[in-house]
């Protein structure tokens, strides 16, 4: 089965500072990873995903993400946050071995991100 | 449309009242996926469509949730005798692939469910 693992319930940075939210997980075959953001009463929006190849993915916003085939981690990363960063961040796992997943996606539990003045 | 559209945005329900959650889907988006999420947790997979065909229903928790989407477009989520428990935001999601890509998901807003 697959499975996500987000082990900080909420992130604080300062404006300016980089920041790093957490995600590992764990499959049977090959993953396809994403990384989603939700804000209050909207819906999840898509910010990147790590299909294959280069192990740096960039998506929206000046995000990143460092896919690590060893630590099983996919950890999201940007430079220099903004107070507008701040919203709730979903890591989510599609397993690509047969039998595994299907087709769906496996989210985790979500780490809220605040970004301080 | 241009997003996934959801309706009713909220709903209040007495315990044991059935109620009917509708999607939209982006027009020719092939797969569609309905997710329950409650407070404070990540969405949980409860069903998955590939056009008309329901080929993963692995995630609905009971037999007294129902999805379907008939002519491969709209789909309708069905509680029946409602608990509790259901109170929770339901999502709709499509994707334009129906096979193996590596499908982005594009999210409706929810619809929140109360259970009273």
């Amino acid at each position: 089965a697959q499975s996500v693992a987000q082990p900080e319930d909420q992130v604080n940075v300062a404006e300016g500072n980089p920041l790093t939210v957490k995600c590992t997980y764990s499959v049977s075959g090959n993953p396809y990873l994403f990384w989603y953001v939700q804000y209050p009463n909207r819906g999840l929006q898509f910010l990147l995903k790590y299909i294959t190849g280069d192990n740096l993915v960039k998506g929206s916003y000046g995000f990143e993400a460092e896919f690590n085939k060893s630590q099983t981690s996919f950890h999201l990363k940007k430079p220099s946050a903004l107070v507008s960063d701040s919203a709730l961040y979903f890591c989510a796992v599609r397993d690509l071995h047969r039998g595994g997943g299907g087709n769906k996606l496996t989210f985790g539990t979500g780490t809220q991100l605040k970004v301080e003045l | 449309g241009a997003g996934v559209s959801q309706s009713p945005r909220y709903k209040v329900a007495k315990r044991g009242q059935d109620v009917a959650l509708r999607c939209d889907p982006i027009s020719g988006h092939v797969s569609l996926f309905w997710y329950q999420q409650a407070l404070g947790q990540g969405p949980e997979f409860l069903t998955y469509f590939q056009n008309e065909a329901q080929l993963d229903k692995s995630g609905l928790p009971s037999d007294r949730f129902f999805a379907e989407r008939p002519e491969g477009s709209v789909s309708t989520l069905k509680i029946q005798r409602t608990q509790q428990e259901d109170s929770a935001v339901y999502l709709c999601a499509s994707s334009l692939d129906g096979g193996v890509g590596a499908n982005v998901l594009t999210f409706g807003a929810g619809s929140r469910l109360t259970v009273l």
